[in-house]
């Protein structure tokens, strides 16, 4: 069964300083990663995901398939990245209609 | 701009009363999910549906059942609800027949069961 793992529930730096946001997964097969996050007040949304090797609001993330992780990094946090943070899982083999495994979330505050 | 809209931002039901949570989306995505968040164990998905008529399964499906009569329009059913099931719900939609696509979410309904 795949499993996805945040070990931190609570994370908190200081604005401008470097932030890393951990996940572990446990899959089988070859899997597709997401992070998502929900800032406070608003719903649910897409951040980035590993596939597209892209770059949003400063934050990368890289598949380490040795590892088997997907932290979520910015080399320098701002106020406005306080938020609930989650690494999610969607099985990339067979028919999986997008389903997708959430890890526990960590909240992330940068304080000024 | 892309919409799934929940029919409640917050519920307050008693034990035993039968609950209905409504999800519609513009979007034409095929697939619908419902999902539980609460603290410490994330998301955790309930049922999901692919199709019109058609419902699966998730992790924990006990004590829910789904409805899919319209392309747009996913229900959660609580048959008879229990404290246990005072939660965030959240439903969300994603197009089918593509890996790494994106699923939109609605605002959430925090039920109290009480």
């Amino acid at each position: 069964a795949q499993r996805v793992t945040q070990p931190e529930k609570l994370l908190s730096v200081f604005k401008g300083a470097p932030v890393e946001l951990k996940c572990n997964y446990s899959y089988s097969g070859s899997p597709e990663l997401f992070w998502y996050v929900q800032y406070s007040r608003q719903r649910l949304q897409l951040l980035l995901r590993h596939i597209s090797r892209e770059s949003i609001k400063g934050f990368t993330a890289d598949l380490n398939k040795g590892e088997t992780s997907f932290h979520l990094k910015k080399p320098f946090a701002q106020e406005e990245d306080s938020a609930m943070y989650y690494c999610a899982l969607e099985n990339a083999g067979g028919t999986s209609y997008g389903k997708l495994t959430f890890g526990q979330g960590t909240i992330l505050t940068v304080h000024p | 701009d892309v919409k799934v809209t929940q029919s409640s931002r917050y519920l307050v039901k008693r034990t035993g009363e039968k609950v209905f949570l409504e999800c519609v989306q513009d979007m034409d995505h095929e697939n619908m999910f419902w999902y539980r968040q609460d603290p410490g164990l994330g998301l955790r998905l309930i049922y999901f549906s692919y199709d019109v008529k058609m419902k699966e399964k998730g992790d924990i499906p006990e004590g829910y059942s789904v409805s899919r009569e319209k392309k747009e329009r996913f229900s959660l059913i609580l048959e008879s609800a229990s404290t246990n099931q005072t939660s965030m719900y959240l439903c969300a939609s994603s197009p089918q027949g593509l890996l790494n696509t994106e699923a939109f979410f609605g605002q959430g309904t925090r039920l109290t069961v009480v």
